[in-house]
């Protein structure tokens, strides 16, 4: 079974910081990774998939990547709106399974 | 607009069942995959069930596994979740979202806010 670790937990930060939230594979996997934001009262929202395409409409300071095992969203500038929870979300076809980190709020 | 709207969530005594409604509306169900997902309160996401485009096939976690079954009515464009032999660890917020198109069906592109479960 994958397991997909996020880390910090929480990660406290100024507006204008850029920010790295990780996220680790516990074995080799593909590049089949998206990230979402979750504010409270809100449905998730999707922001990257494929490991670092944007989804339509997401502001060009969220970006992706990927080395190795490792997976990270970027925050290139950080905005009041970014406030909230992120996941990270893995899809390994087979046997089909869909696995979320634990997420990270950035503070 | 794409929009996804749940229904059906309750108070449910463990061992009982229950079935949630998703109504989908700027988007056919023909056309795109569906997934449910939860959310325990104060604690992360979790993937429960995806329904490919075609509605030919079905994948489960194995925590809900044997229990739920997804499906859904074209006729209506609603998505469906049986639930049965509820749990208390079951009770959560349940989304249902729609796949982004194509290979990338994993990830979900638009999301309902939600209908609140509690099995007690």
């Amino acid at each position: 079974e994958i397991v997909m670790t996020q880390s910090p937990d929480t990660l406290s930060v100024s507006l204008g910081d850029r920010a790295s939230l990780s996220c680790r594979a516990s074995q080799t996997v593909t590049s089949d990774l998206a990230w979402y934001q979750h504010k409270p009262g809100q449905a998730p929202r999707l922001l990257i998939y494929a490991a670092s395409r944007r989804a339509p409409g997401v502001p060009d300071r969220f970006s992706g990547s990927l080395s190795g095992t490792d997976f990270t969203l970027t925050i290139s500038s950080l905005q009041s709106d970014d406030f909230a929870v992120y996941y990270c979300q893995h899809y390994n076809s087979w046997p089909p399974r869909i696995t979320f980190g634990g997420g990270t709020k950035v503070e | 607009e794409v929009l996804l709207v749940e229904s059906g969530g309750r108070v449910v005594q463990p061992g009982g069942s229950l079935r949630l409604t998703c109504v989908v509306s700027g988007v056919s169900l023909e056309q795109y995959a569906v997934h449910w997902v939860r959310q325990v309160p104060g604690r992360g996401l979790e993937w429960i069930s995806l329904l490919s485009w075609d509605g030919g096939s079905t994948y489960y976690a194995d925590s809900v596994k044997g229990r739920f079954t997804i499906s859904r009515d074209t006729d209506n464009n609603s998505l469906f979740l049986q639930m049965d032999n509820l749990r208390a660890d079951d009770t959560a917020l349940y989304h249902c979202a729609k796949a982004n198109g194509g290979i990338y069906y994993y990830s979900m592109d638009v999301w309902g806010k939600g209908t609140p479960v509690t099995v007690s």
